[in-house]
């Protein structure tokens, strides 16, 4: 089954302690992407990479790492999460031959609260 | 900036009604926008895409129109059922922005029995 997989889905943490939010997809996409979701603004773009070792910044990646090491996976790693990345997280992905419909297949998310 | 505006207020209708959601922009020149469904909890799922150069389209009881005059689409669910219930949210997409897809914050449907 083609999936966007996402771990943990949930999490709860303190302030300055590391985490990683894992996002593996197997429909060998060469695009994906990281959003965060809070009430009444949406989904916000953290970082997207365009293929293996291609990241870049979206509209909030403060306070954000990402790599691409391999196609399939785009962890999000947190170096000090502050209670302000208490948020909602989806990964997502696309194929490169759907640019021009760019539809986007996300995760099923992953609810971190960081006090 | 580039702005996206949906119906914060959540739109309740009668079983069977046609729901129509709208999803305006500025500072956009979309070559095409999407539409796209959250339930409570879950991660979007992709309905439909309209190109700039299409007025309307349609699948099954969806039916989605793009004005790029009025900077405005509109999503319409006919013969709604309460399965219908959900957010929807939508995407325009410049030419060259396909990498930072933005998104509306949506509208809450509900659809009652």
């Amino acid at each position: 089954e083609a999936q966007v997989t996402q771990n943990p889905r949930y999490l709860i943490t303190v302030t300055g302690k590391k985490l990683t939010v894992t996002c593996s997809q197997n429909m060998n996409h060469e695009y994906m992407s990281w959003y965060r979701q809070d009430p009444g603004l949406g989904l916000r773009q953290i970082y997207y990479s365009m293929n293996v070792e291609v990241t870049d910044k979206g509209d909030v990646p403060e306070g954000y790492k990402v790599s691409r090491k391999e196609k399939r996976n785009f962890p999000l790693i947190l170096e000090s999460p502050s209670p302000n990345q208490t948020s909602l997280y989806f990964c997502a992905s696309s194929s490169r031959a759907d640019r021009n419909t760019g539809e986007l297949f996300f995760g099923e998310g992953s609810r971190l609260t960081v006090l | 900036s580039q702005k996206i505006e949906q119906n914060s207020e959540a739109l309740n209708i009668q079983e069977g009604k046609t729901a129509t959601l709208t999803c305006n922009y500025t500072n956009y020149s979309p070559a095409y926008l999407q539409w796209y469904r959250q339930d409570p909890g879950r991660g979007p799922v992709f309905l439909l895409l309209i190109r700039e150069n299409e007025k309307e389209k349609r699948k099954e009881r969806l039916k989605v129109t793009f004005d790029t005059t009025l900077k405005q689409s509109l999503f319409h669910i006919t013969a709604s059922q309460p399965a219908d219930s959900a957010t929807y949210l939508c995407a325009p997409v410049d030419p060259g922005g396909y990498n930072k897809l933005i998104f509306g914050a949506g509208t809450r449907l509900a659809v009652h029995p």
